[in-house]
């Protein structure tokens, strides 16, 4: 079955540091990948899509100098959230999918929080 | 631009109560549709998809059928178990390969 992971699970940070997460396809080779942020109220954001082979698209109020994105293969995307903020905290999920499918692929989340 | 309402935020049942989570959904053209049940600690599991109207996707018991006419896409379980407490979501996606998601239900089951 499609199985995606997400490293780390929790992290917490200093205010105006940054950190990184990782998400990890198994089991099919995840060509898009979305990241969103979900907040306390389980409201999800789009932060960005990512192909394989073309542009990270960000969605409005997210940014590649704040959001950069990495997506080099098939079965691996990495997000960091650099210098963050309170505001930024948040459940990160990404979500996988494959060669010409629509249905995206949970991982657990990465739980930010900033101190 | 897209979106997806969920009528409900919160549903309380007893065990083998019938479930109804109302979706509606404002898109251009043909979205397919998606349920997605999300347990404490965990992320989005994936229920099944529909994109095509009058088309029902089903998986564990839960069902729901793609209505254009009343662009609706209804989540329904005839006997709810405990072990169905959950948040659950609609959810709509287009062929920019976004998916917008509504607010959520929060599912909870007496036993």
């Amino acid at each position: 079955g499609a199985l995606v992971y997400q490293y780390p699970r929790r992290t917490i940070c200093k205010s105006g540091t940054s950190m990184r997460m990782e998400c990890q396809a198994v089991g099919f080779q995840a060509t898009s990948v979305a990241w969103y942020r979900q907040s306390p109220q389980k409201t999800f954001e789009l932060i960005a899509l990512s192909t394989v082979n073309s542009a990270i698209k960000y969605e409005q109020n997210f940014t590649q100098e704040k959001f950069p994105i990495s997506h080099p293969n098939l079965s691996f995307s990495s997000m960091t959230v650099l210098n963050a903020y309170l505001e930024d905290r948040g459940l990160y999920l990404c979500g996988a999918a494959g060669t010409g499918k629509d249905t995206q692929y949970f991982g657990p989340g990465t739980r930010l929080l900033v101190l | 631009g897209d979106s997806v309402t969920q009528t409900e935020g919160q549903v309380a049942l007893s065990e083998e109560d019938f479930l109804t989570i109302h979706c509606n959904y404002s898109a251009s053209g043909y979205p397919a549709l998606f349920w997605y049940v999300q347990y404490p600690g965990e992320g989005p599991q994936f229920l099944f998809r529909a994109s095509r109207d009058k088309e029902k996707g089903s998986s564990r018991g839960f069902e729901a059928t793609y209505d254009k006419g009343t662009t609706s896409f209804h989540l329904r379980k005839a006997s709810v178990q405990e072990s169905d407490s959950a948040v659950y979501y609609c959810a709509l996606g287009t062929n920019t390969g976004k998916l917008t998601f509504g607010d959520g239900t929060v599912l909870t089951v007496k036993p």
